[in-house]
């Protein structure tokens, strides 16, 4: 299996410029994350998804991120504008969710993102 | 204030040496899991312990959930280099949350 496919694994880019970071589950998950990782905040929830509809996007910093999934197979996240506070590691996890009290994210390796 | 607390936040050790990290919280949790995060991956799960006192052994890994489910520990024995990494715990509150992570290197 591919796991959690990610890309660009790096992205550079210059304040004010927009970044789309893009994540192809699992087959067969049916539900997607999108998390950010800083030295100072750890790894954050930005929105989830189930079956392609978001679910819980309270993580989201501010109007200049947004996410799509439009199907089972491929999610974006996007930032526009960009500004160095967005330099982050970001990361993309998918999980086959029943119900269960508890489930395996499975993650994908990240997106390292710096905004100059 | 964090849901999750962990400690320490940074651990250095020799190769062949024990340690124990630790995740707490004044909550009780239906569940907990640890995961393993090496340097420029994705964090891996290592373990779900969901009973209060339960004991899980992973190889040189020993975790185990309080008795009371508000915390939890992740002991190793004889670690190695291939220990390195960041070592997070969460819970599900709706979502995942996770503790900021215990950072441990292990030297050769």
């Amino acid at each position: 299996d591919a796991g959690v496919i990610q890309s660009p694994r790096h992205e550079v880019t210059e304040m004010g410029q927009e970044v789309t970071l893009r994540c192809k589950p699992i087959s067969g998950h049916n539900s997607l994350f999108w998390y950010r990782q800083t030295m100072m905040r750890g790894l954050e929830l930005l929105i989830y998804f189930n079956n392609n509809v978001p679910i819980d996007d309270s993580g989201m910093p501010e109007d200049r991120f947004s996410a799509k999934m439009p199907n089972a197979s491929f999610s974006t996240l996007k930032i526009q504008p960009s500004e160095p506070r967005d330099s982050a590691v970001y990361f993309c996890a998918s999980s086959f969710i029943t119900g269960a009290p508890s489930y395996e994210q499975y993650f994908g390796p990240g997106t390292r993102l710096t905004v100059t | 204030t964090q849901l999750l607390e962990q400690s320490p936040q940074f651990l250095s050790i020799q190769e062949g040496e024990n340690l124990t990290v630790y995740c707490n919280s004044s909550s009780v949790f239906s569940s907990l899991q640890w995961y393993r995060q090496e340097p420029g991956e994705g964090p891996v799960l290592l373990v779900t312990v969901v009973t209060g006192g339960e004991v899980k052994k992973l190889k040189r890994l020993t975790f185990q959930f309080g008795d009371a489910r508000k915390d939890s520990s992740l002991h190793i024995t004889a670690a190695q280099t291939g220990d390195t990494g960041l070592y997070l715990c969460a819970v599900r509150r709706g979502k995942l949350i996770f503790g900021q992570g215990t950072e441990l290197s292990v030297k050769p």
